[in-house]
């Protein structure tokens, strides 16, 4: 089935200690979202890939980073995390801008 | 802010009846989207209403749409246990943004 896979489910890190998360799609997407959610809030929009056009939004800290290497893959780079950085972190993909986003199962980042 | 805000907060009511779920936004739109989240998962799209539609039914789901009110509402009729989830409104405007926007979400819990 086609599906938006992000690996892994639950990624434990140390304060300062960068970590990578990973999202795969096997829909052919042109769009590609990174989401923040923490504890009973709404998704946070991060960032965005349109094809290979990052968007950032203005008030994602300099501290995430995002890779998009082919159509297919998505990472999110967390270059030094803090405790306010653990949350769950959602991958989602579009075929086109604003319609309807296809989301992972998410990966919960815990920070020690 | 565009982010929506969602009414009630939270729900519960009996297997069986029905569950009605506001969401209100602040700008214009070219669609509304509603999204269910069970417990620590990713999102799941239920159904996409455009801005010159009305209504739209999709199973045991109605959505309305309001244009000059800007608001919706998402009823879930002859609701089940499995409908326990949380309930999220996301609008895309028309701002050429390319992007959704996520409400507050409403937590439902049905009472077996």
């Amino acid at each position: 089935d086609a599906m938006v896979i992000q690996n892994p489910r639950y990624q434990v890190t140390q304060f300062g200690k960068p970590v990578t998360l990973s999202c795969s799609q096997t829909l052919n997407h042109n769009v590609m979202y990174w989401y923040q959610q923490k504890s009973s809030q709404a998704p946070k929009l991060l960032f965005h890939y349109y094809d290979k056009d990052f968007n950032n939004e203005a008030d994602t800290p300099d501290n995430f980073q995002s890779r998009r290497p082919n159509t297919s893959f998505c990472f999110l780079d967390i270059r030094s995390p803090g405790l306010g950085d653990a949350a769950m972190y959602l991958c989602a993909t579009s075929r086109y801008s604003g319609e309807t986003q296809y989301f992972g199962p998410g990966t919960r980042l815990l920070v020690l | 802010s565009q982010q929506g805000e969602e009414d009630p907060q939270a729900l519960s009511i009996q297997e069986g009846e029905n569950a009605t779920m506001n969401c209100s936004y602040k700008t214009s739109i070219n669609n509304l989207q509603w999204y269910r989240q069970n417990s620590g998962r990713g999102l799941v799209h239920l159904i996409l209403i455009r801005s010159n539609e009305r209504e739209k039914h999709s199973g045991r789901l109605r959505v309305t749409l309001d244009t000059s009110k800007k608001s919706s509402s998402l009823l879930i009729t002859a609701s089940r246990a499995a409908d326990t989830a949380s309930y999220f409104c996301a609008t895309e405007d028309n701002f050429g943004n390319e992007k959704l926007t996520f409400g507050t979400g409403t937590r439902l819990t049905i009472i077996p």
